[in-house]
């Protein structure tokens, strides 16, 4: 039978190609939002993050975007390449430092 | 970028003996250090909040008397997990702020856990 948890939604992108990953979060009084990377076998590596009296914010090659309406993170990253394959999880921050995280998204790059 | 070390990065156990797993903030101090626990394809799991000076604070579900906290300095936290089972096998991660103003938080590489 089929494993309940087991299965990371997955985006495969060619290199060079940009890549969208979307989150919702559940919490309408969270006022900081962060994007963490995750490499196989090692602990979350920051990316960008965003408060919510912004609706969009740029970094390196990737961009933030908060839609407080409908309680909904995009992550942008631009000309995808090899090194940027693995799992990505947004973050909510709900009270004094502790963070809700959201179910991740696989992120594979084809060369 | 502030660091955060864990040790050990990976441990293997008999069942029923206890495990101790260390979180260090080695360019900062941290009054707060969170640990988290994450199973294999999921998602990060909140189980405590370590207080510098104060007992910890559990989330929901985590039973305390098997995950013990103790927030030994500004710098070191540790997670016990006390008569592991093969259940608790998971990978543990913690992080902490860097009180610079920001809510910036750094997380440790983690501790793989496996319990036999």
């Amino acid at each position: 039978g089929e494993s309940v948890g087991l299965h990371l939604p997955t985006l495969s992108v060619q290199e060079g190609d940009n890549s969208i990953i979307n989150c919702a979060y559940s919490n309408s009084a969270s006022d900081y939002f962060i994007w963490y990377k995750q490499e196989s076998g090692k602990g979350p590596q920051f990316i960008i993050d965003i408060r919510s009296n912004m609706d969009k914010r740029q970094g390196q090659r990737v961009t933030v975007l908060l839609n407080k309406t409908v309680k909904h993170l995009s992550l942008q990253i631009a000309a995808t390449q090899p090194g940027d394959s693995a799992v990505y999880f947004c973050a909510e921050n709900i009270q004094g430092g502790k963070l809700i995280f959201g179910q991740g998204t696989e992120l594979s790059v084809k060369p | 970028g502030a660091v955060v070390s864990q040790h050990p990065s990976w441990v293997i156990c008999k069942s029923g003996t206890s495990v101790k797993i260390e979180c260090r903030s080695l360019d900062f101090q941290a009054t707060t250090m969170f640990w988290y626990r994450q199973f294999p394809k999921q998602s990060l799991m909140l189980m405590a909040t370590s207080n510098e000076g104060s007992k910890a604070t559990y989330e929901q579900g985590v039973e305390k008397d098997k995950f013990l906290i103790n927030h030994a300095s500004l710098t070191l936290s540790t997670l016990t997990v006390t008569s592991a089972h093969p259940e608790d096998s998971s990978f543990y991660i913690c992080s902490a702020p860097t009180g610079t103003g920001t809510d910036t938080q750094y997380f440790g590489p983690g501790t793989r856990l496996t319990v036999l």
